[in-house]
């Protein structure tokens, strides 16, 4: 079975752009959850999607936005980029029920300069 | 709130070293626990978990034990290798809920 894919792996920006990452769940996983890695403040999550409906979320600003698709593919957008925004964004999926083991993607690495 | 709190690193030993990485949690009621494992220029991969009190998860002689009235969940590995040098993640996630919080990461390396 195809593990989690993350497209694209590498993205340079600069300030004030928008940029949309797209993951690719395993085949059968309803849930998407989408994970911010940075060097200070480690992995912080953003936010989780089940059947195309955001069903968590973390606590970072609106300029951080994300949907679900009905393949369950999943995109997410970050808006006016900031320099703090300099991050690898993992994404993970699982059959979303409780306890659910989440497989991760690779990562997009995200340089906004 | 929910928190895992994880032994800085990093952490250097030599091949067949005992490695124990500590991790205590602070979390309400029953939540399940992960070790993640994270290799240069990947993502993360599941190494363990356990979803209750006393279950012990295992893998790849790497062992953890869900710890309650402690609120532990240190990794441990007998004999570790130098392609087990990689950061290592706790976590948990709760009851009903689907993310996970993480731990700080504790970055291993392992000389021959």
């Amino acid at each position: 079975k195809a593990g989690v894919t993350q497209t694209p792996r590498y993205l340079i920006k600069t300030r004030g752009q928008q940029v949309t990452l797209s993951c690719s769940p395993i085949s059968g996983h309803r849930s998407v959850s989408w994970y911010q890695q940075t060097p200070g403040q480690g992995l912080q999550f953003l936010f989780e999607y089940f059947s195309e409906t955001q069903r968590n979320k973390g606590n970072f600003p609106g300029r951080f936005s994300g949907r679900q698709f009905s393949n369950s593919r999943s995109e997410m957008n970050v808006s006016t980029l900031e320099l703090g925004d300099s991050a690898l964004y993992l994404c993970a999926s699982s059959l979303g029920e409780g306890r659910a083991t989440q497989y991760f993607g690779p990562g997009t690495r995200l340089t906004v300069l | 709130g929910d928190s895992v709190t994880q032994m800085e690193g990093p952490v250097t030993l030599s091949e067949e070293a005992f490695l124990t990485i500590n991790c205590t949690y602070t979390a309400t009621g029953y939540p399940s626990l992960f070790w993640y494992v994270q290799y240069p220029g990947e993502g993360l991969q599941l190494l363990l978990k356990a979803t209750k009190a006393d279950d012990k998860g295992s893998n790849k002689g790497f062992e953890a034990t869900y710890r309650k009235e402690t609120t532990s969940f240190h990794l441990e590995k007998g004999s570790v290798q130098v392609s087990d040098s990689a950061v290592y993640f706790c976590a948990l996630s709760k009851t009903g809920a689907n993310n996970l919080f993480f731990g700080t990461g504790t970055r291993l390396t392992v000389i021959p």
